[in-house]
């Protein structure tokens, strides 16, 4: 089956710094996203991107599929990004989705 | 329109209980899938259904855990005699069409402690 990994595991920012974070799959993909999730809360869809790169005000998500890889780069990092980051992706023909363990997210002030 | 809901919010339970979620996914939505998230980590998919049927049920506990879709619309997720390994928090999420590149859509879950 689909082998999702998200690294890192954690990291802890400036706010003002810019973080990276990267999602490795280990099959081709049909369909990717990412997610937010607050602590105690839901998940919220940032991007549905499958492939190529797409921009959301600070946030920014590339999806190289040859290279089995996806990220997502927030720029000027703020302490309202605080949180877990998961990306979720499905293979061909399949509807089921497959979630990483996620990035834990602290920008300190 | 509206988004995904589940009820309860909560629940607390004794080791031997029994507990019910319920799901209600966006009009229109024909996928809908439960997650159990345990603390600090991700989702992982318990069982999905497609209309009234399961498509896959793999990682569901069979000897406890059941779930029903019998409309295509509203699900429920049943524990017939609760574990502490079962605390976790368990998502309903629902699609009109993952694989045409629509996206995933989540309930609030309902956070589930065992004594």
């Amino acid at each position: 089956g689909q082998q999702v990994q998200q690294s890192p595991a954690s990291l802890v920012l400036q706010e003002g710094e810019n973080a990276e974070l990267q999602c490795n799959f280990s099959t081709s993909l049909n369909s990717m996203q990412w997610f937010y999730q607050r602590p105690g809360g839901s998940l919220v869809s940032l991007f549905y991107n499958p492939s190529g790169t797409k921009h959301s005000g600070r946030l920014t998500s590339t999806t190289v599929i040859k290279e089995r890889r996806s990220s997502l780069h927030i720029s000027s990092s703020q302490t309202t990004d605080s949180g877990t980051y998961l990306c979720a992706l499905s293979n061909y023909g399949n509807e089921k989705i497959t979630f990483g363990a996620g990035t834990k997210l602290t920008i300190k002030p | 329109e509206a988004g995904v809901t589940q009820s309860p919010r909560y629940a607390v339970l004794q080791e031997g209980q029994a507990v019910s979620f319920w799901c209600d996914p966006i009009s229109g939505h024909d996928t809908l899938y439960w997650y159990q998230q345990p603390r600090d980590q991700g989702p992982q998919l318990l069982v999905y259904f497609r209309d009234e049927a399961v498509i896959d049920n793999s990682q569901l506990p069979s000897d406890r855990f059941s779930a029903v879709r019998p409309k295509g619309t509203n699900s429920t997720l049943k524990i017939q005699s609760a574990k502490q390994g079962d605390t976790a928090t368990y998502l309903c999420a629902s699609s009109r069409d993952w694989v045409s590149a629509e996206t995933l859509y989540f309930g609030s879950g309902t956070r589930l402690t065992v004594l």
